[in-house]
């Protein structure tokens, strides 16, 4: 079992509908972040977490330490938003641990 | 100010050869991580250096694989006598701190291994 498993693995949407994406873990963190990746592309951080919710431009990152669970949310989906988004945690030391990914798939 | 840079891109080899991956940090950063991602997996951490010392390699396959951070030029991330198992996409990241709330990575784009 992962240590940090994401919901849901897969996830098709149409332009302009709001997207959540899951991500739970099993012990208490330091910090939490999320990661977008193009197909063949490099991986760039969106956020990092360690308590309450933040918001850039259409995304939006909210976390529960007590119930260890972090959603990501895109408004107004776009085509343009379709990649893979990473869940990662850093627990006392110093490296990742990562879930498997959410490919998402926004359709115009 | 430029990011995170991995060289090469792309880089294939045949069984038995040895691969050099390269990453030169961010301005500022101290603290470099790499991370390999196998074909249809998740990011795996491999290992954690600072200038001239491994802090944590508890990541890195036991034999052919090598990394280091010296005081002067980019961290090397070395496989001796690839294997097609080894074939990955293997990712660099900086951090300017170890510790602390504003801790906060920047990635590469990532050094594509094909092990033909």
């Amino acid at each position: 079992k992962n240590e940090v498993e994401q919901s849901p693995q897969n996830l098709t949407a149409q332009e302009g509908e709001f997207i959540t994406i899951n991500c739970s873990y099993s012990v208490g963190i330091s910090a939490l972040h999320w990661l977008q990746q193009h197909p063949g592309g490099g991986i760039v951080s969106l956020f990092m977490l360690s308590s309450g919710k933040k918001k850039h431009g259409r995304l939006i990152a909210t976390i529960n330490i007590q119930e260890k669970h972090s959603s990501l949310h895109i408004t107004a989906s776009h085509p343009r938003d379709s990649a893979v988004y990473i869940c990662a945690v850093r627990y006392n030391t110093d490296k990742l641990i990562f879930g498997t990914g959410t490919r998402l798939q926004v359709f115009p | 100010n430029a990011g995170v840079m991995q060289n090469p891109r792309h880089l294939v080899r045949r069984r038995g050869q040895e691969a050099r991956l390269r990453c030169s940090p961010m301005k500022g950063h101290s603290h470099v991580y790499w991370y390999r991602q196998l074909p249809e997996e998740g990011l795996k951490f491999m290992v954690y250096l600072q200038k001239e010392n491994i802090i944590d390699e508890s990541g890195m396959p036991k034999e052919r694989f090598s990394a280091e951070f010296p005081k002067e030029g980019p961290s090397i991330l070395r496989i001796q006598q690839v294997v097609r198992g080894d074939s990955a996409a293997y990712f660099c990241a900086s951090s300017p701190y170890s510790q602390g709330p504003n801790y906060g990575y920047t990635f590469g784009s990532g050094t594509r291994l094909t092990v033909v």
